[in-house]
């Protein structure tokens, strides 16, 4: 099973400013790899799939970037509704999927 | 526009059964395949199962094997997701998700399940 690392854990900026979020793979999975937002109690939401393509709807802010282990997305300026978490998933070999422990972006 | 809307909230006490339900609007149900995740309190995803809804094929996580079943009833363009012999541990939301190759861009809102004595 290929495990999915995230870090910071809780990463705590102000609007406005740039945030950068990690996820390691334990194993090569080529740019396999998707990143969520979740709100508190709503379903989690496609931001970036195939590692840097945007999902439909999702501005133009969130990009994602990386290939085999290493992988980042960024939110370019933060706006007041991106305070949430973050989770990468991953399918380049499924089953299983796999879910990092996610990143919370926090209002400083 | 695709709609997955899950059944409500359920109250199990261990060692019972339940069947959480993920109707499907919007689009050709027997075209895409069809995950369940869940989510524990404060936890992770966790990827659960799969299904083919044209074929009825499924796919399991370990994890679960043997304890959850995936079906589907085309005509209701509705799939469930049963998980029995439940125990504290499988507190959590459930949530349907349709796939695109392993990716899924359309969630239902979650079925919250609560296992309590």
């Amino acid at each position: 099973e290929i495990v999915l690392t995230q870090s910071p854990a809780t990463l705590s900026l102000s609007p406005g400013e740039r945030a950068t979020l990690s996820c390691r793979a334990s194993q090569s999975i080529s740019v396999y790899l998707a990143w969520y937002q979740q709100r508190p109690g709503q379903a989690p939401r496609l931001l970036i799939y195939n590692a840097s393509n945007r999902a439909t709807g999702i501005p133009a802010r969130f990009s994602g970037s990386g290939s085999g282990t290493d992988f980042t997305l960024t939110i370019s300026s933060l706006e007041p509704e991106d305070f949430a978490v973050y989770y990468c998933q991953q399918r380049h070999s499924w089953p299983p999927i796999t879910f990092g422990q996610g990143t919370r972006l926090e209002i400083k | 526009q695709v709609q997955l809307v899950q059944s409500g909230a359920e109250v199990k006490k261990p060692g019972a059964s339940v069947k959480v339900s993920c109707k499907a609007s919007g689009y050709t149900f027997t075209n895409y395949g069809m995950h369940w995740v869940r989510q524990a309190p404060g936890q992770r995803l966790e990827w659960m199962a799969w299904i083919n809804p044209g074929n009825g094929d499924t796919k399991y996580a370990q994890t679960f094997q043997g304890r959850v079943m995936i079906t589907r009833d085309t005509s209701a363009s509705t799939a469930y997701m049963e998980l029995n012999s439940l125990r504290s541990e499988d507190t959590a939301v459930y949530y349907c998700a349709r796939d695109l190759a392993g990716i899924t861009p359309h969630w239902g809102q979650g079925a919250p399940v609560t296992v309590s004595s």
